[in-house]
């Protein structure tokens, strides 16, 4: 089992519609959570942490589900540039950073 | 703002050579990594280095060796070539004292091709 599960897609979506991504991870000790985006040919960036209480950055929301081990990104009204790949992270508080292999995601116009 | 720079962006090698990735990281950091990314597979850790002075192993060690020059630098070798290592390869670094939650900045990537 990989230590950090994503659905790899490709979800295809048109302009304006709501899409969640799920991320499962097999380490029950990890202690900090994010979400990266990849665009095509580029490095991974950091889109947001993940905090147990859920947090939001504008259209994205991010839930943790510790006792489920269950990572969520829900990204509203998605824009032709949020098209991207979306990498679900885990970290167990030292230098294990453990990167999920992606779910790509295509708006369309 | 430079944050992780690191160079050179593509390069092609024939099976055998050797060739080293050179890093640095303008943003203070202590901790610095060399992660290698395939299709399908995610970001994997070569090597690592928790601060200056140290390194340690990652996940596909083998083939590589990484030198921490100074606190800013991190550069990663490749002695001798090989086809499985024609990979995307990211340099990164964090601070796990920051309160950041370790948060990873990455460079632009090295594209290497090895024939």
């Amino acid at each position: 089992r990989k230590e950090v599960e994503q659905d790899p897609g490709p979800f295809n979506v048109p302009e304006g519609a709501t899409v969640a991504f799920n991320c499962t991870y097999s380490n029950s000790a990890s202690q900090s959570f994010f979400w990266y985006r990849q665009d095509c040919r580029k490095e991974p960036k950091l889109l947001m942490s993940v905090y147990s209480s859920g947090n939001e950055d504008g259209r994205f929301t991010a839930q943790l589900n510790r006792a489920s081990q269950y990572i969520s990104l829900l990204i509203r009204d998605s824009k032709l540039s949020d098209s991207a790949t979306y990498l679900c992270v885990v970290n167990d508080g030292g230098f294990k950073t453990i990167f999920g292999a992606g779910t790509r995601l295509f708006v369309k116009a | 703002n430079a944050g992780v720079t690191q160079t050179p962006k593509f390069q092609v090698l024939k099976t055998g050579q050797s060739m080293t990735l050179q890093c640095a990281q303008d943003m203070n950091h202590n901790s610095m990594y060399w992660y290698r990314q395939d299709p399908g597979m995610g970001l994997r850790l070569i090597y690592y280095s928790a601060s200056e002075g140290t390194t340690d192993k990652g996940e596909v060690p083998n083939g590589y060796n990484v030198s921490r020059l100074n606190k800013r630098e991190f550069s990663l070798r490749l002695e001798s070539a090989a086809p499985s290592q024609t990979s995307v390869y990211f340099c990164a670094s964090s601070d796990p004292d920051r309160g950041d939650g370790n948060t990873i900045y990455f460079g632009e990537g090295s594209w290497l091709t090895v024939v």
